[in-house]
């Protein structure tokens, strides 16, 4: 079954721990993305990766960080720098072909994460 | 960077009437695309538009994407309850770019 996997769900952490998302997806996508959503905020992206080992910043990257060692595996952290990390964090993956548009992003279910 | 926005933020309908939500960016895209978040969920894709002036049509669903390519547009004729959700567009800003940017969304609600 094809498709974006994300873990766990929910998640709660103390304030000043890390804590890594995980985001896997099965369908041979080369760009992979990091989107948090607020009440109201709409998707914010966090980070993005177009291939392996490579990833650019998007437009709220502070106190996060991604790696991108596998093109099936994009994991996120929210470090203890994140001033406001309780939020609902989405993973969405898309196929691009070189000299051609970009195609439909697919999303994971959402992870919901709560820092107390 | 750019900049996506959507309007209006919130729209309360009665069953039945027309819904539209409108959508600007602060750069020429070469896509636009559109999504539905239902309560709870997570966004699913539903359409992209490409060419300048394109409209395309989904059942009760009207999409079309400005003559600069800056803007767009979904309209929903004859609401149904079905349809409750948060509407989204997201553009690439150029041909080859990968930063997809959402708009913040117009959340509907259709009162049956």
């Amino acid at each position: 079954d094809g498709g974006i996997t994300q873990s766990p769900k929910y998640l709660f952490r103390k304030e000043g721990q890390n804590v890594t998302l995980s985001c896997e997806q099965n369908l041979n996508h080369d760009a992979m993305y990091w989107y948090r959503q607020d009440p109201g905020q709409g998707l914010r992206l966090i980070y993005y990766s177009q291939i392996v080992n490579d990833f650019q910043k998007g437009d709220i990257a502070e106190g996060y960080s991604v790696s991108r060692e596998k093109k099936e595996s994009f994991p996120l952290t929210v470090t203890s720098a994140q001033k406001n990390p309780t939020a609902f964090y989405l993973c969405a993956s898309s196929s691009t072909k070189t000299g051609m548009l970009n195609t439909e992003a697919f999303f994971g279910q959402g992870t919901r994460l709560t820092v107390v | 960077g750019q900049q996506v926005m959507q309007i209006p933020q919130y729209q309360h309908v009665q069953e039945g009437e027309d819904f539209t939500t409108y959508c600007n960016s602060s750069t020429t895209l070469s896509n636009i695309q559109w999504y539905k978040q239902r309560p709870g969920g997570h966004p699913v894709f539903l359409i992209q538009l490409v060419k300048s002036g394109e409209v395309k049509k989904q059942k009760r669903l009207t999409f079309q994407f400005g003559e600069a390519k800056k803007n767009s547009s979904l309209h929903i004729t004859a609401t149904q309850t079905t349809d409750v959700g948060t509407y989204f567009c997201a553009g690439f800003s150029g041909a080859g770019s990968y930063q997809l940017t959402f708009g913040k969304g117009t959340k509907l609600s259709v009162i049956p």
